[in-house]
């Protein structure tokens, strides 16, 4: 059964950091791109990023480059998101899902998400 | 970056009844157009990759249809558990972009 799990979510002020992670089991981790999708309190799911599943292609939305990192270790079936310089408008649950098929772009399994508040 | 414009924003309907639901895009997406089903307090959940492909363990009430610019998620007999929120996802091209969402409604 495949399953994701976040961790890492919490409380921080503007301007602060934060890493999420995401533990995979139940499938081939270092054969499937990964994701990180957010959703804000109350509004749509919002696309952050994306990793290859060898970790050497990476793509952002342009509302987090240059201030998110995402990384993989598939020693150990794990995803990250390193957020730096958070503001108000990062607050939001953030889920991992993982990609299939030829494609970085579909996920059909997703963890239950991490909620992450910026305020001071 | 690719706009996804979804419509009914709402749509109000009774069990056993048709739901139609919309995604446009702003420029064509071939047929890299996926539907997610979710409910409150939970994750997403894919229905349909690749315009009208089901994905695993979906119930065959559930339909995708399109290419291009305009596609179409329906549901063939609305079942209690399927009263949820929709979403559109686009993978033509970076970034990826979701819809807006529908709610669908219980009349």
């Amino acid at each position: 059964e495949v399953q994701l799990l976040e961790s890492g979510g919490g409380l921080v002020q503007p301007g602060g950091s934060l890493r999420l992670s995401c533990a995979a089991s139940g499938f081939n981790f270092s054969s499937d791109a990964m994701t990180w999708v957010r959703q804000a309190p109350g509004k749509g799911l919002e696309w952050v990023s994306v990793i290859s599943a060898g970790g050497g292609r990476t793509y952002y939305a342009d509302s987090v480059q240059g201030r998110f990192t995402i990384s993989r270790d598939n020693s150990r079936n794990t995803l990250y998101l390193q957020m730096n310089s958070l503001r108000d408008e990062d607050t939001a649950v953030y889920y991992c899902a993982k990609a299939f098929g030829d494609s970085s772009g579909k996920f059909d399994y997703w963890g239950q998400g991490t909620l992450v508040t910026v305020s001071s | 970056e690719i706009v996804l414009t979804q419509s009914p924003a709402t749509l109000s309907l009774s069990p056993g009844e048709r739901a139609t639901l919309s995604c446009r895009a702003s420029q064509s997406v071939s047929v890299y157009l996926a539907w997610y089903q979710q409910k409150p307090g939970q994750a997403p959940r894919l229905l349909i990759h690749d315009a009208s492909n089901r994905a695993t363990g979906i119930p065959a009430r559930f339909s995708g249809s399109g290419s291009g610019t305009d596609f179409t998620l329906t549901i063939s007999s609305l079942e209690p558990e399927d009263f949820a929120v929709y979403y559109c996802q686009q993978r033509s091209n970076w970034p990826l972009t979701f819809g807006g969402g529908t709610k669908v409604e219980i009349k």
